[in-house]
């Protein structure tokens, strides 16, 4: 089952951007590459997601590479509010729990 | 109203009591989850029902029972926990059931409960 690679920690400054990378070299076809945050104290809350083309949202951009070995979550101007935990995921068709997991995720600290 | 909303907050209960935790979301989703969270631990996966029926059990002990009485609402019973039980406990909702939609959904996930065993 494909599975997720994160750096444990992360810090940025205030107002910079941010390049959270996720590994996912076993990556299959149908698999969505995901991204959710979690704020301290908080429930995980959704960032963005792709297949194969790069996408923006209003929170963030997702750069998925060619080969979709990886991705990087692209915070543009990072906030004190964006300091939280950022999970890769990948999600495929199918039922088993697999698919909901979570991996170890990427704990972002801004500093002011 | 995308929200997902959970009740009680906090609990404290002894490894002898019965309690339950509620979730409930007016979004019209077909698929709801229990997670539970250890402390700096990411979210485990122990239950999806899909159309109310229970479609996943990640092996979760029998002194968790989840029960989905109708589309919005969902439980779970506790019924003699242990210490080791105590955790976070995240409920989430998603549009599609496990169909081949599920792939790009997206989980909305309520603030939780968090559960002390004494």
């Amino acid at each position: 089952d494909a599975k997720t690679t994160q750096p444990n920690s992360m810090e940025s400054n205030e107002e910079e951007p941010v390049h959270l990378p996720c590994n996912h070299s076993t990556i299959s076809g149908t698999d969505y590459i995901h991204w959710y945050r979690q704020l301290p104290s908080q429930g995980p809350e959704y960032v963005i997601h792709g297949l194969t083309s790069n996408v923006n949202n209003r929170m963030a951009s997702l750069a998925i590479a060619e080969d979709r070995k990886s991705s990087t979550l692209i915070l543009h101007r990072a906030t004190l509010r964006d300091a939280a935990v950022y999970y890769c995921i990948l999600r495929d068709v199918g039922n088993t729990g697999n698919q909901f997991y979570f991996g170890t995720g990427t704990s972002l600290t801004v500093i002011p | 109203d995308t929200e997902v909303t959970q009740t009680p907050k906090h609990l404290v209960m002894g490894m002898t009591n019965k309690k339950s935790l509620k979730c409930e979301q007016h979004m019209g989703h077909r698929a709801m989850y229990w997670y539970k969270q250890k402390a700096k631990k990411p979210p485990e996966l122990m239950f999806v029902y899909s159309y109310e029926k229970l479609s996943i059990n990640e092996s979760v002990p029998s002194r968790f029972s989840p029960e989905c009485p109708n589309s919005s609402l969902l439980n779970l019973h506790l019924h003699a926990l242990q210490p080791e039980d105590s955790a976070l406990y995240l409920c989430a909702s998603s549009q599609m059931g496990l169909t081949s939609g599920i792939a790009a959904d997206t989980q909305y996930f309520g603030p939780g409960t968090r559960l002390t065993v004494l």
